[in-house]
């Protein structure tokens, strides 16, 4: 079974905080990604990355970064947390190949007070 | 850039009917297509993945089908469930990554 693995269900945070939201991956999985949804936004893409140690910026990166030192762990960093980044956090892992499907995880809802 | 949009937004069925979930895109060169399902609060899981070379793909009560040069796929149930309730999404592969509509929230009532 497909496995991705988020570090936190449940988050709360002061504003101005470092914030790191963790995701794990046991399927040897290529690309990684994280994306935020909120009501009436659907699901936007902050980040991804197709192998170690390379990033791309996805739709709405301002504000976050990301880390990629091992394959199956992609980290999303919040430097300086604010309240309009109040949001349930997913993330999902992505093989190479045509028939593989993306897998997510089961999310962090983070509050930043 | 492609874009994604699925119609409806909303549905409720009493259940036992069969129903069409819908999605279109606007740039055919995909890869893949992939429907999901979310559950409140909780992430997205797959249900059926659609390669571009192929035109439909089935998983029990659930089909999907492709049409590439038309932007267009559906996403059939059948005989539907109170636990169909859920948020219906769809996703094209291309570039690197997927693109997502912002799905169909399906209720189920018995």
């Amino acid at each position: 079974d497909v496995k991705v693995t988020q570090s936190s269900r449940y988050l709360v945070k002061r504003t101005g905080e470092k914030v790191f939201l963790e995701c794990v991956q046991d399927m040897d999985h290529e690309n990684m990604f994280w994306y935020r949804q909120d009501p009436g936004l659907g699901l936007r893409l902050i980040y991804f990355s197709y192998d170690v140690k390379m990033k791309e910026k996805g739709d709405i990166p301002e504000g976050y970064s990301v880390s990629r030192e091992k394959k199956e762990r992609f980290s999303l960093i919040l430097e300086s947390a604010s309240t309009n980044q109040t949001s349930m956090y997913l993330c999902a892992s992505l093989g190479q190949a045509s028939y593989n499907e993306q897998f997510f995880g089961p999310g962090t809802r983070l509050t930043v007070l | 850039k492609q874009e994604v949009t699925q119609i409806p937004a909303a549905l409720s069925v009493p259940e036992g009917e069969n129903l069409v979930l819908n999605c279109s895109f606007t740039d055919s060169a995909i890869y893949n297509l992939q429907w999901f399902r979310q559950d409140p609060g909780k992430g997205l899981t797959s249900l059926l993945l659609i390669q571009s070379s192929q035109r439909e793909q089935t998983s029990g009560r659930l089909n999907a089908s492709l049409d590439k040069s038309s932007g267009r796929s559906t996403l059939y149930i059948a005989a539907s469930q109170p636990g169909d309730s859920a948020t219906y999404l769809c996703a094209v592969r291309s570039l690197g990554r997927l693109y997502f509509g912002r799905g169909t929230q399906l209720t189920v009532w018995p």
